[in-house]
């Protein structure tokens, strides 16, 4: 089983549609997760750190269930703008990150 | 804040010639960088890991006489491709980790090398 695996999509969606990406993650012991965003032969950045409790950014909420060794990412009110390919990472310690191959997604009109 | 340049973004290369890519942490110190290689549709895959003024510590896989990685300072890492060829074109990216915000990483915006 991989460290982090993500489905590679594509997700298709219209505009402002709702849309939910998971990761699961292998390693009990991770210590941080996070999700970027990649757009097409761009670096990542980072667009939330998950915290236990769960956070919201605007449009965007990232849960964490540690029992079931998961992270999600929600999109609200999805934007043209949104399509990119979302990153899930996973820090298991000694500050090393291990990134899933990515979730794609295409907003469209 | 936070920012790490990188540089070459795009370099094309002749079999066999040797190709550098730095990467300088502008505004904040990098003791540690992290090296990836991204082909494309796939995620990044670590390199190696560079800790200032120490040897870098290699994925199971990387040849670290190929990939030379010298972390001389703070702020300033450096890959070194040697005899590259064909199959080492790919899109080389650098990262550190940045304290005080979740540990969250910030990235330099990648080198996308071509080997002829």
């Amino acid at each position: 089983r991989k460290e982090v695996e993500q489905d590679p999509g594509p997700f298709n969606v219209p505009e402002g549609a709702t849309v939910a990406f998971n990761c699961t993650y292998s390693n009990s012991a991770s210590q941080s997760f996070f999700w970027y965003r990649q757009d097409c032969r761009k670096e990542p950045k980072l667009l939330m750190s998950v915290y236990s409790s769960g956070n919201e950014d605007g449009r965007f909420t990232a849960q964490l269930n540690r029992a079931s060794q998961y992270i999600s990412l929600l999109i609200r009110d999805s934007k043209l703008s949104d399509s990119a390919t979302y990153l899930c990472v996973v820090n298991k310690g000694s500050y090393i990150p291990t990134f899933g191959r990515g979730t794609s997604l295409i907003v469209h009109p | 804040g936070a920012v790490v340049s990188q540089h070459p973004s795009r370099v094309i290369c002749k079999s066999g010639t040797s190709v550098k890519i730095e990467c300088r942490s502008l505004d904040f110190q990098a003791t540690t960088m992290f090296w990836y290689r991204q082909f494309p549709k796939q995620s990044l895959m670590l390199m190696a890991t560079s800790n200032e003024g120490s040897k870098a510590t290699y994925e199971q896989g990387v040849e670290k006489d190929k990939f030379l990685i010298n972390h001389a300072s703070l702020t300033l890492s450096t890959l070194t491709v040697t005899s590259a060829h064909p199959e080492d074109s790919s899109f080389y990216i650098c990262s550190a980790r940045v304290e005080g915000r979740g540990y969250g990483y910030t990235f330099g915006s990648g080198t996308r090398l071509t080997v002829v």
